[in-house]
């Protein structure tokens, strides 16, 4: 399979501890998005890579987050001092982006984040 | 700031049925582009129809077609014939363009359809 995977897949942690989320894009793709759904909500935008450099950021990513894309290939998510309001869906997009290309993203799995 | 709007959280329809799901959305961009998803359960996202807001004619996708007013800010999803398989939960989401000025999407709240055998 050669679409957008996430790793783990379900991730259950204590209050105050730090997680770390993976996600692998299509392979030619040079964006990278990051973003978080709630129960009965559609996804909310976190941020985005463009190869290895981090273009945007949401408001809503807070400090306590991290997203990196090193070589510009896999991506990681670490969320510090986790708390309850941070359980969610967390969804990786990627997309091929070029002149005269329409920047459709196609979504991993996701990663379910609990935190109790 | 971008606004979407889904205004159906639930419907159903019959199998073999057509269905209409509403979608409109709020920008001072004039060049966007709309997308629709499909979000089975428990399963990812899945792209069903794009829509590139210079473009006038409607998007088509076998038996997925959209109607686009652009004046009125509208991008309704028709589905025809419809599936079991078509169960989801239906995302209307607005990306701005050109890129590199913001190319985050932005989600409505999504319908649930539920496809009556």
């Amino acid at each position: 399979d050669t679409g957008v995977s996430q790793d783990p897949r379900h991730k259950i942690t204590k209050r105050g501890q730090n997680v770390t989320f993976r996600c692998d894009p299509i392979s030619e793709h040079n964006r990278l998005y990051w973003y978080r759904q709630t129960l009965g909500q559609g996804p909310e935008f976190l941020t985005y890579f463009q190869n290895e450099a981090q273009l945007e950021k949401s408001r809503l990513l807070s400090d306590r987050f991290s997203a990196e894309r090193p070589k510009g290939s896999f991506s990681t998510l670490e969320i510090q001092r986790t708390e309850q309001g941070d359980s969610a869906m967390y969804l990786c997009a990627s997309s091929l982006a070029g002149q005269g290309v329409p920047d459709t993203q196609y979504f991993g799995p996701g990663t379910r984040l609990t935190v109790l | 700031a971008q606004t979407v709007t889904q205004s159906q959280p639930e419907m159903s329809v019959q199998e073999a049925e057509t269905v209409t799901l509403s979608c409109t959305y709020d920008t001072s961009e004039n060049n966007y582009y709309l997308f629709w998803y499909k979000q089975p359960p428990s399963r990812q996202m899945i792209l069903v129809i794009r829509q590139e807001a210079y473009k006038q004619q409607n998007a088509t996708e076998n038996r997925f077609s959209v109607n686009f007013q652009k004046a009125a800010k509208s991008f309704s999803l028709k589905i025809s014939d419809s599936q079991l398989g078509d169960t989801a939960m239906y995302f209307c989401a607005f990306m701005k363009h050109p890129p590199n000025t913001g190319n985050q999407f932005y989600f409505g709240t999504g319908t649930s359809l539920t496809v009556i055998p």
